[in-house]
């Protein structure tokens, strides 16, 4: 198994273009998950999905994010102008239900850079 | 709502030295615990968990154990190695077993 694939792995655009990020999960994996990763923030969760349907969008920070999940394999987080303060590392991880624990396994993550 | 709050770093130890790192949690309910390792250039991976108070989880030398009493969940390890170093997350998940909420990340640094 190839894990969780992200891509691209490191992406520099200017303020006002849209970014998109895109991640395949792990096959059989139902949960998937997008976090966002800053020094002075740590490891935040944007928003999951189950089987394809958005189940908490929360940590969407505005309305500027969107994500989507057409389908079992394949999942984007879309940033619509970006800004500099959007710069980070943004992981996706996926995982199937185990019970009490839910262990995720995540993609080597997406690195922005916003002008 | 639940948050986990963890030691702030970095810490710097030389190989073979005891490492503790902390960890707190808040939850209602009974949460599932963890604690995540992230190498640089990486992603995180699972190091170990526990899903019930008293539980102990272990991997690779590391140990945690669930404290319901004192809602603590630290790393431990007797004797660390260069390649231990890394960033260290503590996380849990509460009644939405799916939805895993970490803290800040501890930066590890071991020297020869």
């Amino acid at each position: 198994d190839a894990g969780v694939i992200q891509s691209p792995r490191h992406e520099v655009t200017e303020m006002g273009q849209e970014v998109t990020l895109r991640c395949k999960p792990i096959s059989g994996h139902d949960y998937l998950f997008w976090y966002r990763q800053t020094m002075m923030r740590g490891l935040e969760l944007l928003i999951y999905f189950n089987n394809n349907v958005p189940i908490d969008d929360s940590g969407m920070p505005e309305d500027r994010f969107s994500a989507k999940m057409p389908n079992a394999s394949f999942s984007t987080l879309k940033i619509q102008p970006s800004e500099p303060r959007d710069s980070a590392v943004y992981f996706c991880a996926s995982s199937i239900p185990s019970g009490r624990a839910n262990v995720l396994t995540f993609g080597a993550g997406s690195r922005l850079t916003v002008l | 709502g639940n948050s986990v709050t963890q030691m702030e770093g970095p810490v710097t130890l030389s190989e073979e030295a005891f490492l503790t790192i902390n960890c707190t949690y808040t939850a209602t309910g009974y949460p599932s615990l963890f604690w995540y390792v992230q190498y640089p250039g990486e992603g995180l991976q699972l190091l170990l968990k526990a899903t019930k108070a008293d539980d102990k989880g272990s991997n690779k030398g590391f140990e945690a154990t669930y404290r319901k009493e004192t809602t603590s969940f630290h790393l431990e390890k007797g004797s660390v190695q260069v390649s231990d170093s890394a960033v260290y997350f503590c996380a849990l998940s509460g009644s939405s077993a799916s939805k895993i909420i970490f803290g800040s990340g501890t930066r590890l640094s071991i020297r020869p």
